[in-house]
């Protein structure tokens, strides 16, 4: 069965600090990986979303890359705020219209100040 | 913008009532909009499938007769979930699917709690 995994259920760095959450799948071989922001209590943010044929993506302050032979996305953000703190979701597609996303259970991301 | 929203944010009922959630796009049209249930730490669990004008598509073991899905139209889709239950209390959030590309957009979610 498919499966996908975010290492670290929790994942704690100073401010100023790049942080990098890992995503990981087996089973599976998605048409793109999508990266969301979720605070508590709230419903996903889409962040970014990056295709199979694309090695990396940048927006601002983040970027995600994407691995398909070692099945793996990485997601980093650079110069981290005590506003980035949150929990980061990926999510994997496929093109298939009207498909939906399989999610990894989230990073929960702190920023010390 | 794609904004979808859901209604009642938070709602606290008695165990064996029935509860309503409204999920509507607001300025987009949507022919398929997905249920997910999320349950603390945990990732969001796909319920259901909704494509205006026509039957859910459920995922296996929801029970489509406990969790009852109508997309009346191409921006609303309601979940009442029947005879509800304490192990039913859980984050219920949907999403709905804007043009041709498959991008999602969710609603902010709905916290259910079955006393």
């Amino acid at each position: 069965s498919q499966k996908i995994e975010q290492n670290s259920e929790a994942l704690n760095i100073q401010e100023g600090k790049t942080a990098t959450l890992t995503c990981n799948y087996t089973n599976y071989s998605p048409a793109y990986l999508q990266w969301y922001r979720q605070d508590p209590g709230r419903g996903p943010v889409f962040l970014l979303l990056i295709r199979e044929n694309e090695k990396e993506k940048r927006k601002e302050r983040l970027k995600v890359t994407f691995d398909t032979t070692l099945k793996q996305s990485l997601f980093h953000i650079t110069a981290s705020q005590p506003a980035d703190s949150a929990t980061y979701l990926c999510a994997l597609g496929e093109d298939q219209a009207g498909t939906a996303l399989i999610f990894g259970k989230g990073t929960t991301l702190s920023v010390s100040s | 913008g794609a904004v979808v929203s859901q209604h009642p944010s938070r709602v606290i009922c008695k165990s064996g009532t029935s509860v309503k959630i409204e999920c509507r796009s607001l300025d987009f049209q949507a022919t398929t909009m997905f249920w997910y249930r999320q349950f603390p730490k945990q990732s969001l669990m796909l319920m259901a499938t909704s494509n205006e004008g026509s039957k859910a598509t459920y995922e296996q073991g929801v029970e489509k007769d406990k969790f009852l899905i109508n997309h009346a139209s191409l921006t609303l889709s309601t979940l009442t979930v029947t005879s509800a239950h304490p192990e039913d209390s859980s984050f219920y959030i949907c999403s709905a699917i804007k043009g041709g590309d498959n991008e999602q957009f969710f609603g902010p979610g709905t916290r259910l709690t079955v006393l």
